[in-house]
């Protein structure tokens, strides 16, 4: 597609459950990120994939959360037990090498209640 | 710790004057990047400048970067309205790709 597609863009989910949000970069960027924002707060890296590469997972919060990389293309961010304080804007962004400018996606608004 | 801290945290200025947000990073940079966001969603890539660059422009920004002080500028010349944002700058460590964001300058340009 033209740009970096995330759904959904929003998602309410209770206490304890799991949840998936997906990622669609650019056609042919090979690096993505997954970056978590809290309100009114700055852009936390989470995880970094490029090419076929081991992805940097350092930014993880705990081992709840994992990220994976179909075939180069498609992200999924997983969330398993969540907890309130996982509630944030999850942005998604990708580039052609990595260390360019990214283009981001609109994000998913997650809400734990 | 944040890589990228900027200052101040918000501003506040009137149509038509320039605003200057400033940046400042630890370790050595391959590039730094200013980034704007509307509404916290998605951020818009602004302008991009490399270590070995000192200015650079792009329509009404213009971004400095001083890498013996470990700090950057943008400035956006003749402000309007609609450049009510977020901006935030991004750093790419030397020999690496983990981009590492500040916490951003809320600039709010009054009409």
């Amino acid at each position: 597609g033209a740009g970096v597609s995330q759904s959904p863009s929003n998602k309410v989910t209770e206490k304890g459950k799991d949840v998936e949000l997906r990622c669609d970069p650019i056609s042919g960027h090979t690096a993505l990120y997954w970056y978590r924002q809290s309100l009114g707060q700055g852009l936390e890296f989470l995880i970094y994939f490029q090419g076929n590469s081991a992805p940097d997972k350092s930014g993880l919060p705990s081992d709840r959360f994992s990220a994976e990389r179909t075939g180069g293309s498609v992200s999924t961010l997983t969330i398993q037990r969540t907890q309130q304080e996982d509630s944030a804007v999850y942005l998604c962004a990708s580039s052609i090498g990595g260390r360019d400018g990214y283009t981001f996606g609109s994000g998913t608004r997650l809400t734990v209640v | 710790s944040q890589q990228g801290e900027e200052d101040p945290q918000a501003l506040s200025i009137q149509e038509g004057e320039n605003a200057t947000m400033n940046c400042s990073y630890k370790t050595s940079i391959n590039n730094l990047q200013w980034y704007r966001q509307n509404s916290g969603r998605g951020l818009v890539h602004l302008i991009l400048i490399r270590s070995n660059e000192r200015e650079k422009h792009s329509g009404r920004l213009r971004v400095t970067l001083d890498t013996s002080k470990k700090s950057s500028s943008l400035l956006i010349t003749a402000s309007r309205a609609a450049d009510t944002a977020s901006y935030f700058c991004a750093t790419v460590p030397t020999g690496g790709f983990k981009t590492i964001f500040g916490a951003g300058t809320r600039l709010f340009v009054k009409a």
